[in-house]
């Protein structure tokens, strides 16, 4: 079983809908979370980052981590076709692997105009 | 800053040859990592360095795969012989430890694909 499993996808939603991304993770060791947004033929790019549990907000993003259910999430509102593109969670912990991110397998979304 | 610049975008090369991938972090970055991006594994951790030592090179596939950081400001992931089973995406990512921070910046990647 692999640490970090994320909801596989693809998604596809209409123009200006909420959207809702996923991750779960088994390592109770972690204590940094961070989604990461990776357009087609670009590299990653850190979208958001939160430490332990709580919501964070970020514009029409908001990160939230639930580490008693040892699971996290991203939540789009107003969705736009520029937020077409694959997310990726990833995770670190303060242990011997510290700087080291989990990432997740991604979920792709397709926002329609 | 320029960010994390990779070399080259593309690289087209027959099995067996020697394909050496190239990376600039960003200046002052600390840590940096090589990944490898496919369909079928998604993104893999290969090898990590901080402050120039390697720390941790489990995801290197087998010998065929060698990476250095003779500076702070290069690296260099080498592959020899090649094979069509390499072929993917390359990422290089450079971070600062800094209060806390650990988020990665990456590198646009080298496509490599070998025939």
């Amino acid at each position: 079983q692999k640490e970090v499993e994320q909801d596989p996808g693809p998604l596809s939603v209409p123009e200006g809908a909420i959207v809702s991304l996923n991750c779960t993770y088994s390592n109770s060791a972690f204590q940094y979370f961070m989604w990461y947004r990776q357009y087609s033929r670009k590299g990653p790019e850190l979208l958001m980052y939160t430490y332990s549990s709580g919501n964070k907000e970020d514009g029409r993003f908001t990160a939230q981590v639930d580490k008693s259910s040892k699971y996290i999430s991203l939540f789009i509102r107003d969705s736009q076709p520029s937020d077409s593109a694959t997310y990726l969670c990833a995770m670190i912990d303060q242990g011997v692997n510290a700087g080291k991110s989990t990432f997740g397998d991604g979920t792709t979304l397709t926002v329609k105009p | 800053d320029a960010g994390v610049i990779q070399s080259p975008r593309h690289e087209v090369t027959e099995m067996g040859q020697e394909v050496t991938l190239r990376c600039k972090p960003i200046s002052g970055h600390d840590y940096l990592f090589w990944y490898r991006q496919t369909m079928m594994r998604g993104l893999e951790l290969l090898i990590y360095f901080n402050n120039n030592v390697p720390i941790d090179d489990s995801g290197m596939p087998e010998d065929r795969f060698s990476a250095k950081m003779p500076n702070a400001s290069f690296s260099t992931l080498k592959i020899q012989p090649s094979e069509p089973r390499d072929s993917a995406v390359y990422f290089c990512a450079s971070s600062f430890r800094v209060k806390g921070s650990y988020g990665y910046t990456f590198g646009s990647g080298t496509r490599l694909t070998v025939v």
